[in-house]
């Protein structure tokens, strides 16, 4: 029982390199998203997913691309990396409200 | 922009010690969660408070809402190592699409052996 698998786990890039992260989850959940964790500023909201094809912003959404094609992939894309994009990325699912998460994808921008 | 806000920001307590955290808020509120996140892993929910109701239990933790202060306080009690962590209030503002959530900065607690 997986839940919900991010990959990478760790990733470094220079400035102005493009990446994908994948999150995968096996729960047939509906609702997914991204956030970032920054030190001291807890979670921001990138971009979300209410469905199969929707994608919507989120509070924090320059900079950032995704793509909902298929139910249990959420896919984070990064066009032209900034070291203001150095964070920790979390995927989450939820059905009823609560919230499943990915361990993370630790990204260095250089 | 943060929903919540966590208080203290950091707690350091002997093992069989309860540890109390509290939340404010800003907005209205359909819910309130509790998310724990140990160190270098994702957040796990701990528990759910909706806004008409004023205290939960699970286990070892009981959570309060006050809507009149908007506020939260998490109690855990008898605590143990392996409750160190930090903990994160999180706030459902009921929107119509998503169940966003939005996350305060978190408690760091420690829990000394």
């Amino acid at each position: 029982n997986a839940g919900v698998t991010q990959t990478p786990k760790f990733r470094v890039l220079k400035t102005g390199q493009s990446m994908t992260l994948l999150c995968a989850q096996d729960m047939n959940h509906e609702y997914m998203y991204w956030y970032r964790q920054d030190p001291g500023m807890g979670l921001r909201l990138i971009h979300y997913s209410v469905g199969e094809g929707t994608t919507a912003k989120g509070e924090v959404p320059d900079g950032y691309n995704v793509s909902r094609l298929k139910k249990q992939n959420f896919l984070l894309g990064l066009e032209s990396a900034a070291p203001s994009q150095t964070s920790v990325y979390f995927c989450a699912s939820s059905y009823i409200g609560t919230l499943h998460f990915g361990n993370g994808t630790r990204l260095t921008v250089t | 922009s943060q929903q919540g806000e966590e208080d203290p920001q950091a707690l350091s307590i002997q093992e069989g010690e309860n540890a109390t955290m509290n939340c404010s808020y800003k907005t209205s509120i359909n819910n309130l969660q509790w998310y724990r996140q140990n160190s270098g892993r994702g957040l796990v929910h701990l528990i759910l408070i909706r806004s008409n109701e004023r205290e939960k239990h699970s286990g070892r933790l009981r959570v309060t809402l006050d809507t009149s202060k908007k506020s939260s306080s998490l109690l855990i009690t008898a605590s143990r190592a392996a409750d160190t962590a930090s903990y994160f209030c999180a706030t459902d503002a009921g929107s119509a699409a998503g169940n966003k959530l939005t996350f305060g900065g978190g408690t760091r607690v420690l829990v000394k052996p």
